[in-house]
């Protein structure tokens, strides 16, 4: 069984600041994927960064940047130049395949950016 | 390109009735995951449908049921409601060939309050 903390129930930061939310994670299997999604009061979840545990760099996508510490089985967000409509609850997640697919949720970090 | 559609939005339900939420999935992706979000807790995985079949199952019990259907939209039906199944219920499409962990695209949700 796979298991996701985010040990950060709520952080805040200045808009055009940086923030990192923090996730650990827990599995057994060798092959698997990591994401985060971001949630705003809309509820849609929408797809913020994906990251494939073979591979050794980090992934990015614009303003979104993640530091995956295989051993210690950690994979944190940084959000850069932070911008009002980043404020949402995020959520750290992993899948395995040999899961079916199943992603298994964090409790989630709800983010508020302060103008 | 289509996203992910959910109906109804928001539903009210009596305890002991039956209810079915409906998912539209993204074109192009053949294969959809269930999801039971309480409030203010991360998503929790029912099950996932591929080729018309039940393809993972969470721990959930057997009153939650799917369907799939051949142009891969789905359903998910709840019997004997219960106060405990108040929640948001997410579905989520992807592409894939079996089980995968192909990034999923969620949907806007389905409220669902049981009295």
């Amino acid at each position: 069984a796979q298991t996701v903390t985010q040990s950060q129930p709520e952080m805040s930061v200045q808009e055009a600041e940086t923030v990192t939310l923090s996730c650990t994670y827990d599995t057994s299997e060798s092959d698997y994927y990591l994401f985060w999604y971001k949630q705003p009061p809309s509820r849609q979840m929408i797809l913020v960064i994906r990251q494939e545990a073979y591979k050794q760099q980090n992934a990015t996508e614009n303003r979104f940047s993640v530091n995956f510490q295989k051993a210690a089985k950690s994979f944190s967000l940084k959000i850069s130049d932070s911008q009002l409509g980043d404020a949402a609850m995020y959520f750290c997640a992993i899948g395995t395949r040999s899961g079916y697919g199943k992603l298994t949720f964090g409790q989630g970090t709800i983010l508020t950016v302060h103008p | 390109e289509t996203g992910v559609t959910q109906s109804p939005t928001h539903l009210i339900k009596t305890r002991g009735q039956q209810v079915t939420l409906r998912c539209s999935s993204q074109s192009g992706h053949n294969t959809v995951s269930w999801y039971q979000q309480a409030l203010g807790q991360g998503p929790q995985f029912i099950f996932q449908y591929y080729r018309e079949e039940e393809n993972g199952r969470g721990n959930f019990p057997p009153r939650f049921s799917g369907l799939q259907f051949p142009n891969y939209s789905s359903e998910l039906n709840v019997n004997a409601l219960e106060l405990d199944d108040s929640a948001l219920y997410l579905c989520a499409s992807s592409w894939g060939q079996g089980p995968s962990t192909d990034t999923q695209y969620f949907g806007p949700g389905t409220r669902l309050t049981v009295l």
